[in-house]
């Protein structure tokens, strides 16, 4: 069975540092992966995705994620947070092919310090 | 606007009660799903559509939930016999089976509080 596992609950960051939330994914073949954001009140929204390819990719709002298989990863970093990127980030696993439903991991709150 | 909407955005009802939530995917998406989401945790798969057919079902979908895409459009969700347990952000997303990507895209919710 696929798993996604973001090991911090919550992580904060002065603006204009960077940022690294980590993803670890567990999947027999290789995965669609995804990253989105949450804001209060809102639904879900795509930042970047990976099926195959080049294993950085770039996504909205200047984020960007490297696929690692060997480490099972799928990290997502920006160069520089800004106080608008205070939400929360979800990973998300999903099949190949014939895909279906999206495995997502428990989430990282993101704070933003000014 | 063209996104995945949700009818109604919040709902209050007792213990007991039926409730039934909407979902209007986008307008050329043939794959619906929908997913619960409790305080502190990531979605949760709960059953898809492929046009009006169900094609899958969680576990935690009990008997108390039934879903249905009558005619590959809409989507509606409903609870019989709330409990408290049931409390929890319940989302819809859509997307278009081609080229296997199956990016979807998710509606803004509807947030159920079981009193």
């Amino acid at each position: 069975a696929q798993s996604v596992t973001q090991p911090d609950i919550h992580i904060t960051v002065s603006e204009g540092a960077s940022l690294e939330l980590r993803c670890n994914y567990s999947y027999g073949a290789t995965p669609y992966l995804f990253w989105y954001v949450q804001s209060p009140g809102q639904g879900l929204q795509l930042l970047l995705k990976y099926f195959s390819g080049d294993t950085l990719v770039q996504g909205i709002k200047g984020f960007e994620a490297e696929f690692k298989r060997s480490q099972s990863s799928f990290n997502l970093r920006k160069p520089s947070v800004h106080w608008s990127d205070a939400a929360e980030y979800f990973c998300a696993v999903g099949p190949s092919g014939s895909a279906r439903q999206l495995t997502f991991g428990s989430g990282t709150q993101l704070t933003v310090l000014p | 606007d063209t996104g995945v909407s949700q009818d109604p955005r919040h709902k209050i009802t007792k213990r007991g009660q039926n409730v039934t939530f909407r979902c209007d995917p986008i307008s050329e998406h043939n794959r619906l799903y929908w997913y619960r989401q409790t305080l502190g945790q990531g979605p949760e798969f709960l059953t898809y559509f492929q046009n009006e057919a169900q094609l899958e079902k969680s576990r935690l979908l009990s008997d108390r939930f039934s879903a249905e895409r009558p005619k590959g459009s809409f989507s509606t969700l409903e609870i019989q016999r709330t409990e408290q347990g049931d409390s929890a952000m319940y989302l819809c997303a859509s997307s278009l089976r081609a080229g296997g990507t199956n990016e979807q895209f998710f509606g803004p919710g509807t947030r159920l509080t079981v009193l």
